[in-house]
């Protein structure tokens, strides 16, 4: 059973304008949300987090929104750029362990 | 400090041999995790681990596979009598352990591929 669902296997947005990405959870445990963002032959990297204490965290044009009530989190990129274009993947851990939980991934294409 | 090594990057075996896949984490953390992507899916867990413990692997196929990480030295995902639907991306990550909010660091992945 996948406990991090993201629906959407892909994306595709035009240079300059917003990407948004969601992903949705189930356990109500988890309380710690990365982003991760992976190009092809290389390694998942980090790209931002957010505690299940705050809504929102920013960092520069990456802002990822938490609303726990949905069990919901989406990750915006504003403006979009060429080379924003890989696969990005969510993650939860929940309080009571350490696993990390990944979603199946989105891929972005940013047209230029 | 040096990331998270995987190694070989790339692994040909033919049907029926062994894949030996390493992990050495980063300096100071005692969590490993061990994923597999296959074509055109996502990252799936398959295992961790933490030093000389199995602490999960609900994700680990019931035969042919096992993970260790001994006291000493790296990570270990062993894949024995390997078949082609095996062939994949392994990914090891790891973190510094409980009690810390922080993330998982990958390594770039060991491409496995049986012919």
């Amino acid at each position: 059973d996948q406990q991090v669902k993201q629906n959407s296997p892909s994306l595709s947005v035009q240079e300059g304008r917003i990407s948004i990405l969601n992903c949705d959870y189930t356990n109500s445990m988890f309380d710690y949300f990365l982003w991760y963002k992976k190009y092809p032959a290389e390694g998942p990297t980090f790209l931002i987090s957010i505690s299940s204490i705050k809504d929102k965290n920013e960092d520069g044009r990456f802002t990822v929104f938490l609303n726990k009530s949905a069990k919901h989190l989406s990750l915006h990129i504003v403006p979009s750029q060429p080379g924003d274009s890989a696969v990005y993947f969510c993650a939860a851990v929940a309080n009571t362990g350490n696993q990390f939980y990944f979603g199946t991934g989105t891929s972005l294409t940013v047209i230029p | 400090n040096a990331g998270v090594m995987q190694n070989p990057r790339h692994l040909v075996r033919r049907r029926g041999q062994e894949a030996r896949l390493r992990c050495s984490p980063m300096k100071g953390h005692s969590h490993v995790y061990w994923y597999r992507q296959l074509p055109e899916e996502g990252l799936k867990f398959m295992v961790y681990l933490q030093k000389e413990n199995i602490i999960d692997e609900s994700g680990m196929p019931k035969e042919r596979f096992s993970a260790e990480f001994p006291k000493e030295g790296p990570s270990i995902l062993r894949i024995q009598q390997v078949v082609r639907g095996d062939s994949a991306a392994y990914f090891c990550a790891s973190s510094p352990g409980a009690g810390s909010y922080t993330e998982a660091f990958f390594g770039q992945g060991t491409r496995l591929t049986v012919v």
